[in-house]
């Protein structure tokens, strides 16, 4: 059974840019959920996929979007990148959303995106 | 702005003594999770708590759900090295929205 698998490990961008970050969820797992890290800060939530659709957003803008593949796995694509958008960006993955959720989440290793 | 706050931002304990983070929310939680991330690594899941006043232990760690839902706490007693790390709180609100803490960065000396 492989764990959640993030790609890229890092990505340098230039402000302006536009990026797509990919993650494979654990095997068996239908809900994707992606975070924000800053350094020395927690995991922000940015927004969740089940079954292929939205169903939860944090207080991120528009330009931050993502979409979930028939096989579970997802992406997050980000629009015109600004300095501040330099961050880990962490996919997790878990058997059902929110409440249901009774083992937690699976996170990946992280994509380290930094914006110059 | 912060959903959940959490004390304290750094804990630095000598090996063998007790080690407490405490997470609050100015909202009523459904459920709460802990995860620790170690230095580099990404968060693992600890455990999650549902019930008011729930109270759950592995081995040295001890977690708590306040009688409101508002409040968790994680106790470690007995530090040892292996217990380094960045402990998140995560509240779940609005159904699907996990809000995370700013984490209790734990350094245990020898």
């Amino acid at each position: 059974e492989t764990g959640v698998t993030q790609s890229p490990t890092h990505l340098i961008k230039t402000r302006g840019q536009q990026v797509t970050l990919r993650c494979s969820s654990q095997s068996g797992h239908n809900t994707v959920s992606w975070y924000q890290q800053a350094l020395g800060q927690g995991p922000q939530f940015i927004f969740q996929y089940y079954r292929e659709e939205e169903n939860g957003r944090g207080n991120f803008p528009p330009r931050f979007s993502g979409l979930q593949f028939p096989n579970y796995s997802s992406e997050l694509n980000v629009n015109a990148l600004e300095l501040d958008d330099s961050a880990l960006y962490l996919c997790a993955s878990s058997l059902l959303p929110g409440q249901l959720n009774l083992h937690g989440y699976t996170f990946g290793s992280g994509t380290r995106l930094t914006v110059v | 702005g912060q959903q959940v706050m959490q004390i304290p931002q750094y804990q630095h304990v000598q090996e063998g003594e007790d080690f407490t983070t405490y997470c609050n929310s100015s909202t009523t939680l459904s459920n709460i999770q802990w995860y620790k991330q170690r230095p580099g690594g990404h968060p693992v899941f600890l455990i999650q708590l549902v019930k008011s006043g729930e109270v759950k232990k592995q081995k040295r760690l001890t977690f708590q759900f306040g009688e409101a839902k508002k409040n968790s706490s994680l106790h470690i007693t007995a530090t040892q090295t292996t217990d380094v790390g960045t402990y998140f709180c995560a509240g779940l609100r609005n159904f699907n929205k996990f809000y995370f803490g700013s984490g209790t960065k734990l350094n245990v000396k020898p």
